[in-house]
């Protein structure tokens, strides 16, 4: 099956810091993936969708200057929490779309990543 | 609007069968995925319809019914590692995922 990877898989970091989260997929090529937000007990948040080699979309609500989004190749993404503060502690999973062929597109989640900000 | 409801909690006995419902309203179909994700972990793919139906796969079975706006996901002889959120996620007219709340699936010996 599709592989998608996160790294790291947990960050701890001070209030005002920044901090990167990479997505690959890594037996595939994506053209399309996606970050979501998870607080405990809740359900996903999509907070952006990014296209390799053009701008990310995001979802009402979620600043565009605080979430960078960079799709540079066909196999990775970044997402970088910029000043991040104790509110944006969560649990951040990327996936990566599969064209499988036909209309399927399959979402490949990667193993989540655990942000806590002090 | 687009909305997709799933029951938010079940319980089901381990080595039972249990059926989990999802409706859907969108803009557009082009197919539904079930996700299953233990407590503190990434969704992992279980299964995809776009035609009606039903698609086997081991013990987990998914049926979709595109006039009806209606899927299930059937699971057979349960296991206490099957407890789990299972979610429903719908893509529509533009390949974006709709994503139900997930439903909170609870195994008991």
């Amino acid at each position: 099956g599709a592989v998608v990877s996160q790294h790291p898989s947990w960050v701890i970091c001070k209030s005002g810091t920044s901090v990167k989260i990479e997505c690959r997929s890594l037996d595939f090529q994506a053209t399309t993936m996606f970050w979501y937000r998870q607080f405990p007990k809740q359900s996903l948040m999509l907070m952006a969708t990014s296209n390799e080699g053009s701008k990310a979309t995001y979802e009402q609500g979620v600043e565009k200057d605080k979430f960078l989004i960079n799709h540079a190749s066909l196999t990775l993404s970044t997402l970088t929490v910029t000043s991040a503060h104790p509110e944006d502690s969560s649990f951040y999973i990327c996936s990566a779309r599969s064209l499988a062929g036909g209309s399927q597109e399959t979402q490949y989640f990667g193993p989540g990543t655990r942000l806590l900000v002090l | 609007g687009q909305n997709i409801d799933q029951p938010t909690e079940m319980t089901a006995t381990e080595g039972a069968i249990v059926q989990i419902n999802c409706t859907y309203q969108t803009s557009g179909f082009n197919g539904l995925f079930w996700y299953q994700q233990h407590a503190g972990e990434a969704p992992t793919f279980l299964s995809y319809n776009v035609l009606d139906g039903l698609e086997e796969k081991g013990r987990f079975s998914s049926f979709l019914s595109r006039s009806k706006g209606y899927s299930y996901l059937l699971l057979k002889e349960l296991q206490m590692k099957d407890s789990a959120s299972y979610l429903c996620a719908v893509s529509d007219s533009n390949y974006q995922l709709i994503w139900g709340a997930g439903t909170k699936l609870i195994i008991k010996p």
